[in-house]
């Protein structure tokens, strides 16, 4: 399983961009990068996924390294309810989500 | 559409008592799985189902830990007995169970175990 290393925590004001960076450089080279985000007395919910291309939804984009060992999530602008912690998991065919300690995110008004 | 479901969303028990969780997941998810999160960690799988069938219980502590998942449908996670170890939240969650590395997982909002 591939390991991953992510700030423990990080801050940003409120209708900022935040930028979340994730090292992986034990990726297997058919892992997806999935990003999961766990608000506080919530379960984890699903942000965003990518193999090698950069991607965008409606929550966040993510950019991927182009030698994979790294990945980056982007949150346009930060809302007070973006305030979560925030996994970076690599997947593999076996689907199996191996959570780290995640970025804990902080947003002031 | 409804999420997964869990209940309850609290529970405090003595030492050596026994204690469920129960769990309804997204209607058409085949697969199943039971989160343990301590605090301050992310989750840690302990079992996950594909239909009725546990496909990976490695990390279940089998000699207290047991669970099920009747018709395929709700499961039940159940300690017995507890000890204060055990004090985390319980997390279930869910998906389709089709596309391997791409598979998303939804989950519930957890059962808040306290063991005194």
């Amino acid at each position: 399983d591939a390991k991953t290393t992510q700030p423990n925590s990080m801050e940003s004001n409120e209708e900022e961009p935040v930028h979340l960076p994730c090292n992986h450089s034990t990726i297997s080279g058919t892992d997806y990068i999935h990003w999961y985000r766990q608000l506080p007395s919530q379960g984890p919910e699903y942000v965003i996924h990518g193999l090698t291309s950069n991607v965008n939804n409606r929550m966040a984009s993510l950019a991927i390294a182009e030698d994979r060992k790294s990945s980056t999530l982007i949150l346009h602008r930060a809302t007070l309810r973006d305030a979560a912690v925030y996994y970076c998991i690599p997947v593999s065919n076996t689907d199996k989500l191996i959570f780290g300690t995640g970025t804990r995110l902080q947003v002031f008004p | 559409e409804a999420g997964v479901v869990q209940s309850p969303r609290y529970k405090i028990i003595e030492k050596k008592q026994p204690v469920a969780f129960w769990c309804n997941p997204i209607s058409g998810h085949n697969t199943l799985y039971w989160y343990l999160q301590n605090l301050g960690q992310g989750p840690e799988l302990l079992i996950r189902y594909e239909n009725e069938e546990a496909v990976d219980d490695s990390q279940l502590p089998k000699d207290r830990f047991s669970a099920e998942r009747l018709k395929g449908v709700d499961s039940t996670l159940k300690i017995q007995p507890a000890e204060l170890g055990d004090s985390a939240v319980y997390l279930c969650a869910s998906s389709f169970g089709l596309a391997g590395e791409e598979e998303t997982q939804y989950f519930g909002p957890g059962t808040r175990l306290l063991v005194l």
